[in-house]
């Protein structure tokens, strides 16, 4: 059964914290993706790769860095947990074009910052 | 405006009814459409796509797709209780735009 796998269910964190969050795939996807969705707000991308060692910015990389040592992981690293960042986390892969947008999401980490 | 937009809901009908989610778009250059179904506390998953005009059936499950009219729906036919969830419309310009989702509750 093919999957993505985040790490952590649940995770708390205190402010100023550095917080990893795992994700890893087990379809040999090139494509890799890390969205955060907040009630009213919907899916929010923050980092994506399409390939090993490389990673482009979405729409709110603010705050958060990534890793991608490996085709089959990729981490969203958050470099100082703010209380703004309490969110949902989903990880997502994808096989590359043309299909690329045909996601499958991981079951997602919700993070709180205290 | 919105990239994206999608009534939010919650949209109520009774089991057996057909459902109707809408969802319209800004850019007019956006090539693929796609409707992922997410249930509460759980993670999206994709349950169709379209990419041309017309519509796309899958089951009990059919996409509808007027560029013109920057619009694209998801009809349920004899809605279950299980349909219960948020449908996500998602479009690729560049990039893939999710929309808010509506709520769709069916109830016996």
């Amino acid at each position: 059964d093919v999957k993505v796998t985040q790490s952590s269910r649940y995770l708390v964190k205190r402010t100023g914290e550095k917080v990893f969050l795992e994700c890893v795939q087990d379809m040999d996807h090139e494509n890799m993706f890390w969205y955060r969705q907040d009630p009213g707000l919907g899916l929010r991308l923050i980092y994506f790769s399409y390939d090993v060692k490389m990673k482009e910015k979405g729409d709110i990389p603010e705050g958060y860095s990534v890793s991608r040592e490996k085709k089959e992981r990729f981490s969203l690293i958050l470099e100082s947990a703010s209380t703004n960042q309490t969110s949902m986390y989903l990880c997502a892969s994808s096989l590359a074009s043309p299909t690329n947008e045909k996601l499958l999401f991981g079951s997602g980490t919700q993070l709180s910052v205290l | 405006q919105k990239e994206v937009e999608q009534n939010s809901g919650p949209l109520s009908v009774p089991e057996g009814a057909i459902a109707s989610l809408n969802c319209t778009y800004s850019d007019r250059g956006s090539q693929s459409f796609f409707w992922y179904r997410q249930y509460s506390g759980k993670s999206p998953e994709l349950i169709m796509f379209i990419y041309s005009n017309g519509d796309k059936e899958d089951g009990r499950f059919t996409a509808q797709l007027n560029k013109a009219s920057q619009y694209v729906s998801l009809l349920i036919r004899d809605s279950q209780p299980s349909d219960s969830a948020t449908y996500l419309c998602a479009i690729n310009t560049d990039k893939l735009i999710f929309g808010t989702g509506t709520r769709l509750q069916v109830f016996p």
